[in-house]
C-alpha cells in the first residue's frame, strides 16, 4: 500500500494566526514530499518539494517565509501557514514518493480545508 | 515549456456509457504520464501511470489508457460508466521529480 495521511482534514483560524498542517506516510518511506496548493473549481499548484533533512524547495512565487516546511523524518512534513490571511483560505494538499519506487509517483493525502476568518 | 492540455472542463454521461477523456501533452523526452482521480473534498488517488512498454496501460475501478506518441496524447477510457464515478480526473506529465497538472475534467454522471 501507499497511505498518506494529512491533519486536520479542517481547520478554521483567525486571521494572522499560524495554523501547521501534518503530512505522514503511513505505511512507506518517503524521500521526498510535495505541498500543493488547489483552488476552487482548479487544478494543483505546487507549492514546494521537500526533502528529508534538508531545507524545501520552492515554486516561484510561493512565500518561503509564509509558508514554512519542515521534513524532519522519512514519514513526516509538516507545512505551517505563518500569520494567515483570508487570501491564504484554500484546500491544501500534500503529496509523497516513496524511497524505493518508481520515478514520479505520488501518493496524495485527502487535504486539509483552511478558512482564515 | 512542458504542460498538460485537458480540453474538457465537464462531460456528462449516462450510466452505463462509455467514456472517454482527453489528454494531451508538450513534453520533450518519453514521458511519464498519469492519470488521477479526486472526489469532492478529497485527495487525489492514482487511477494508472505510463512510464515505457505497452502502449495501453490498465488501471484501477475499470479504467485503461492508451500512449499515443504521433498525436501527443494520453486518454482515459472506460467501457461502461457508474455513478460512483463521479469526480474531477486529472492527467498529468511527470518532470524530473515533479508532476505537471492539467486543469482537470468534471466527470457527472447521470442515471
Amino acid at each position: 500500500g501507499a497511505v498518506v495521511s494529512q491533519h486536520p482534514s479542517r481547520v478554521i483560524c483567525k486571521s494572522g494566526t499560524s495554523v501547521k498542517i501534518e503530512c505522514r506516510s503511513l505505511d512507506f518511506q518517503a524521500t521526498t514530499m510535495f505541498w500543493y496548493r488547489q483552488f476552487p473549481k482548479k487544478s494543483l499548484m505546487l507549492m514546494a518539494t521537500s526533502n528529508e533533512g534538508s531545507k524545501a524547495t520552492y515554486e516561484q512565487g510561493v512565500e518561503k517565509d509564509k509558508f514554512l516546511i519542515n521534513h524532519a523524518s522519512l514519514t513526516l512534513s509538516t507545512l505551517t501557514v505563518t500569520s494567515a490571511h483570508p487570501e491564504d483560505s484554500s484546500f491544501y494538499i500534500c503529496s509523497a514518493s516513496k524511497l524505493a519506487g518508481e520515478r514520479n509517483t505520488q501518493y496524495f493525502g485527502p487535504g486539509t480545508r483552511l478558512t482564515v476568518l | 515549456a512542458q504542460s498538460v492540455t485537458q480540453p474538457d472542463i465537464h462531460i456528462t454521461v449516462s450510466e452505463g456509457a462509455s467514456l472517454e477523456l482527453r489528454c494531451n501533452y508538450s513534453y520533450g523526452a518519453t514521458p511519464y504520464l498519469f492519470w488521477y482521480v479526486q472526489s469532492p473534498g478529497q485527495g487525489l488517488q492514482l487511477l494508472l501511470k505510463y512510464f515505457s512498454g505497452d502502449t495501453l496501460v490498465q488501471g484501477i475501478k475499470g479504467f485503461e489508457a492508451e500512449f499515443k506518441r504521433s498525436q501527443s496524447s494520453f486518454n482515459l477510457r472506460k467501457p461502461s460508466v457508474h455513478w460512483s464515478d463521479a469526480a474531477e480526473y486529472f492527467c498529468a506529465v511527470g518532470e524530473t521529480d515533479k508532476l505537471i497538472f492539467g486543469t482537470g475534467t468534471r466527470l457527472q454522471v447521470f442515471p
